[in-house]
Protein backbone atom coordinates (compact mmCIF):
# COMPACT_ATOMS: atom_id res chain seq x y z
CA UNK A 1 0.00 0.00 0.00
CA UNK A 2 1.25 3.50 -0.41
CA UNK A 3 2.14 5.25 2.43
CA UNK A 4 4.00 8.18 3.06
CA UNK A 5 6.27 10.31 5.61
CA UNK A 6 6.79 13.33 6.59
CA UNK A 7 9.94 13.51 8.95
CA UNK A 8 9.20 16.72 11.30
CA UNK A 9 6.27 16.94 13.25
CA UNK A 10 7.06 20.49 14.17
CA UNK A 11 9.73 22.88 12.53
CA UNK A 12 10.70 26.19 14.44
CA UNK A 13 12.09 29.22 12.39
CA UNK A 14 12.96 32.58 12.72
CA UNK A 15 11.66 34.96 9.72
CA UNK A 16 14.68 35.05 6.90
CA UNK A 17 15.83 31.46 7.54
CA UNK A 18 15.87 28.58 4.77
CA UNK A 19 13.58 25.96 5.21
CA UNK A 20 13.74 22.57 3.94
CA UNK A 21 10.46 20.04 5.17
CA UNK A 22 10.85 16.02 4.29
CA UNK A 23 8.78 13.95 2.55
CA UNK A 24 9.29 10.17 1.68
CA UNK A 25 6.38 8.14 -0.22
CA UNK A 26 6.72 4.21 -0.56
CA UNK A 27 4.99 3.64 -4.02
CA UNK A 28 6.65 1.24 -7.08
CA UNK A 29 4.98 2.73 -9.59
CA UNK A 30 3.95 6.25 -11.76
CA UNK A 31 3.14 8.66 -8.83
CA UNK A 32 1.74 12.45 -8.89
CA UNK A 33 3.28 14.15 -5.52
CA UNK A 34 1.85 17.38 -3.82
CA UNK A 35 2.34 19.63 -0.85
CA UNK A 36 -0.39 21.44 0.49
CA UNK A 37 -0.92 23.71 2.91
CA UNK A 38 -3.40 24.80 5.82
CA UNK A 39 -2.95 28.19 7.22
CA UNK A 40 -4.42 29.00 10.76
CA UNK A 41 -8.70 28.63 10.11
CA UNK A 42 -8.01 28.10 6.76
CA UNK A 43 -8.61 25.02 4.14
CA UNK A 44 -6.09 23.16 2.71
CA UNK A 45 -4.72 24.33 -0.31
CA UNK A 46 -2.05 23.25 -3.34
CA UNK A 47 1.01 25.05 -2.82
CA UNK A 48 2.78 22.87 -5.52
CA UNK A 49 2.59 19.97 -7.99
CA UNK A 50 4.69 17.58 -9.74
CA UNK A 51 3.37 15.03 -12.44
CA UNK A 52 6.55 14.60 -15.15
CA UNK A 53 9.51 16.50 -16.53
CA UNK A 54 11.06 18.75 -14.68
CA UNK A 55 12.26 17.14 -10.98
CA UNK A 56 12.05 21.15 -9.87
CA UNK A 57 8.66 22.69 -9.43
CA UNK A 58 8.26 25.98 -8.22
CA UNK A 59 4.74 26.68 -6.52
CA UNK A 60 3.07 29.71 -5.24
CA UNK A 61 5.09 32.30 -2.45
CA UNK A 62 8.34 31.66 -3.20
CA UNK A 63 8.16 27.64 -2.51
CA UNK A 64 9.68 24.75 -4.79
CA UNK A 65 10.23 21.25 -4.36
CA UNK A 66 12.53 18.35 -6.13
CA UNK A 67 11.52 15.23 -6.88
CA UNK A 68 14.06 12.19 -6.44
CA UNK A 69 12.97 9.67 -8.05
CA UNK A 70 15.76 6.84 -6.35
CA UNK A 71 15.22 8.69 -3.00
CA UNK A 72 11.68 8.20 -3.32
CA UNK A 73 11.69 11.93 -1.90
CA UNK A 74 9.71 15.30 -2.87
CA UNK A 75 11.17 17.47 -0.08
CA UNK A 76 10.07 21.39 -0.08
CA UNK A 77 12.53 24.34 0.50
CA UNK A 78 11.87 28.01 0.38
CA UNK A 79 14.97 29.84 0.46
CA UNK A 80 13.93 32.62 3.35
CA UNK A 81 10.35 32.24 5.64
CA UNK A 82 8.50 34.71 6.70
CA UNK A 83 6.56 35.23 9.59
CA UNK A 84 3.46 34.38 7.39
CA UNK A 85 4.66 31.10 6.51
CA UNK A 86 3.50 30.05 9.82
CA UNK A 87 1.05 26.78 8.88
CA UNK A 88 0.74 22.95 8.52
CA UNK A 89 2.54 21.33 5.47
CA UNK A 90 1.01 18.14 4.24
CA UNK A 91 3.01 16.30 1.31
CA UNK A 92 0.31 14.06 -0.37
CA UNK A 93 0.97 11.33 -3.71
CA UNK A 94 -1.14 9.70 -6.02
CA UNK A 95 -1.13 6.99 -8.50
CA UNK A 96 -0.22 8.11 -11.99
CA UNK A 97 -2.60 5.76 -13.34
CA UNK A 98 -5.90 3.26 -12.26
CA UNK A 99 -9.56 3.94 -11.46
CA UNK A 100 -8.88 5.81 -8.25
CA UNK A 101 -6.02 7.74 -9.24
CA UNK A 102 -7.12 10.73 -8.06
CA UNK A 103 -7.57 9.48 -4.35
CA UNK A 104 -4.94 11.28 -2.42
CA UNK A 105 -2.36 9.61 0.25
CA UNK A 106 -1.26 12.46 2.80
CA UNK A 107 1.48 12.66 5.17
CA UNK A 108 0.91 13.38 8.69
CA UNK A 109 1.50 16.89 8.41
CA UNK A 110 4.61 19.21 9.45
CA UNK A 111 3.75 22.17 11.49
CA UNK A 112 5.59 25.19 11.05
CA UNK A 113 5.93 28.05 13.38
CA UNK A 114 8.06 31.33 12.14
CA UNK A 115 9.53 33.61 14.82
CA UNK A 116 8.90 37.48 13.77
CA UNK B 1 -20.07 29.19 -4.99
CA UNK B 2 -16.51 29.84 -5.66
CA UNK B 3 -15.02 26.89 -3.47
CA UNK B 4 -16.06 23.69 -1.91
CA UNK B 5 -18.91 24.45 1.39
CA UNK B 6 -19.28 22.21 3.88
CA UNK B 7 -22.26 22.50 6.71
CA UNK B 8 -21.78 22.27 9.07
CA UNK B 9 -18.40 23.92 10.19
CA UNK B 10 -19.15 22.16 13.62
CA UNK B 11 -21.29 19.33 15.27
CA UNK B 12 -21.73 17.84 18.39
CA UNK B 13 -23.41 14.66 18.74
CA UNK B 14 -24.35 12.37 21.33
CA UNK B 15 -22.79 8.61 21.41
CA UNK B 16 -25.17 6.69 19.19
CA UNK B 17 -26.85 9.34 17.46
CA UNK B 18 -27.10 9.82 13.17
CA UNK B 19 -25.04 12.64 11.91
CA UNK B 20 -25.00 14.08 8.62
CA UNK B 21 -22.29 16.39 6.99
CA UNK B 22 -23.14 17.82 3.39
CA UNK B 23 -20.85 18.96 0.70
CA UNK B 24 -21.46 21.34 -1.70
CA UNK B 25 -18.68 20.91 -4.61
CA UNK B 26 -17.55 23.69 -6.99
CA UNK B 27 -19.99 23.81 -9.89
CA UNK B 28 -19.23 21.51 -12.93
CA UNK B 29 -16.57 19.38 -10.55
CA UNK B 30 -17.67 15.59 -11.61
CA UNK B 31 -15.36 13.98 -8.69
CA UNK B 32 -15.72 14.72 -4.99
CA UNK B 33 -13.95 13.05 -2.00
CA UNK B 34 -14.11 12.27 1.15
CA UNK B 35 -11.09 12.55 3.84
CA UNK B 36 -11.41 12.19 7.64
CA UNK B 37 -8.64 14.05 9.36
CA UNK B 38 -7.99 12.78 12.99
CA UNK B 39 -6.07 14.76 15.77
CA UNK B 40 -2.58 15.03 14.86
CA UNK B 41 -3.28 13.33 11.33
CA UNK B 42 -3.14 13.79 8.17
CA UNK B 43 -6.13 13.58 5.94
CA UNK B 44 -7.03 9.79 5.14
CA UNK B 45 -8.94 8.78 2.38
CA UNK B 46 -13.07 8.13 2.80
CA UNK B 47 -14.81 7.64 -0.24
CA UNK B 48 -14.52 8.53 -4.03
CA UNK B 49 -17.37 9.70 -6.38
CA UNK B 50 -17.61 9.61 -9.78
CA UNK B 51 -20.84 11.50 -10.76
CA UNK B 52 -23.64 9.96 -8.63
CA UNK B 53 -21.89 6.67 -8.10
CA UNK B 54 -19.46 5.83 -5.27
CA UNK B 55 -16.56 4.99 -7.42
CA UNK B 56 -14.58 3.49 -4.91
CA UNK B 57 -15.44 3.65 -1.19
CA UNK B 58 -12.76 1.60 -0.07
CA UNK B 59 -11.41 4.00 3.05
CA UNK B 60 -14.87 3.92 5.15
CA UNK B 61 -13.91 2.45 8.20
CA UNK B 62 -16.92 0.29 9.01
CA UNK B 63 -20.67 -0.23 7.63
CA UNK B 64 -21.86 2.69 9.91
CA UNK B 65 -20.67 5.12 7.06
CA UNK B 66 -22.28 5.99 4.11
CA UNK B 67 -22.32 8.59 1.25
CA UNK B 68 -24.55 9.36 -1.40
CA UNK B 69 -24.56 11.51 -4.21
CA UNK B 70 -27.75 11.33 -5.67
CA UNK B 71 -27.83 13.63 -8.27
CA UNK B 72 -23.88 14.28 -8.95
CA UNK B 73 -23.21 17.31 -7.31
CA UNK B 74 -24.11 17.73 -3.52
CA UNK B 75 -22.84 14.80 -1.19
CA UNK B 76 -23.52 14.03 2.09
CA UNK B 77 -21.97 11.75 4.30
CA UNK B 78 -23.83 9.56 6.70
CA UNK B 79 -22.73 7.72 9.93
CA UNK B 80 -24.72 5.84 12.24
CA UNK B 81 -24.47 5.05 15.69
CA UNK B 82 -21.75 7.89 15.97
CA UNK B 83 -18.51 6.48 18.62
CA UNK B 84 -16.35 8.80 20.43
CA UNK B 85 -13.85 7.68 17.98
CA UNK B 86 -15.65 8.92 14.86
CA UNK B 87 -14.99 12.37 16.17
CA UNK B 88 -12.73 14.01 13.68
CA UNK B 89 -12.70 16.79 10.79
CA UNK B 90 -14.34 15.64 7.71
CA UNK B 91 -12.98 17.06 4.69
CA UNK B 92 -14.61 17.07 0.98
CA UNK B 93 -13.19 17.95 -2.03
CA UNK B 94 -13.64 18.17 -5.82
CA UNK B 95 -11.56 18.16 -9.16
CA UNK B 96 -12.80 18.53 -12.68
CA UNK B 97 -12.20 14.84 -13.48
CA UNK B 98 -10.94 12.32 -11.62
CA UNK B 99 -7.44 12.02 -12.82
CA UNK B 100 -4.53 12.09 -10.71
CA UNK B 101 -3.27 15.34 -12.12
CA UNK B 102 -6.34 17.11 -11.34
CA UNK B 103 -6.16 19.67 -8.52
CA UNK B 104 -8.35 18.71 -5.64
CA UNK B 105 -9.80 21.40 -4.05
CA UNK B 106 -10.67 21.14 0.02
CA UNK B 107 -13.62 22.61 1.97
CA UNK B 108 -13.05 23.55 5.51
CA UNK B 109 -14.60 20.73 7.00
CA UNK B 110 -17.09 19.54 9.35
CA UNK B 111 -15.85 18.94 13.11
CA UNK B 112 -17.49 16.32 14.40
CA UNK B 113 -17.13 15.56 18.53
CA UNK B 114 -19.63 12.61 19.91
CA UNK B 115 -19.53 13.13 23.66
Amino acid sequence: AQSVSQHNHHVILSEAASLELGCNYSYGGTVNLFWYVQYPGQHLQLLLKYFSGDPLVKGIKGFEAEFIKSKFSFNLRKPSVQWSDTAEYFCAVNAGYGGSQGNLIFGKGTKLSVKP
Amino acid sequence: GAGVSQTPSNKVTEKGKYVELRCDPISGHTALYWYRQSLGQGPEFLIYFQGTGAADDSGLPNDRFFAVRPEGSVSTLKIQRTERGDSAVYLCASSLTHRGTTEAFFGQGTRLTVV
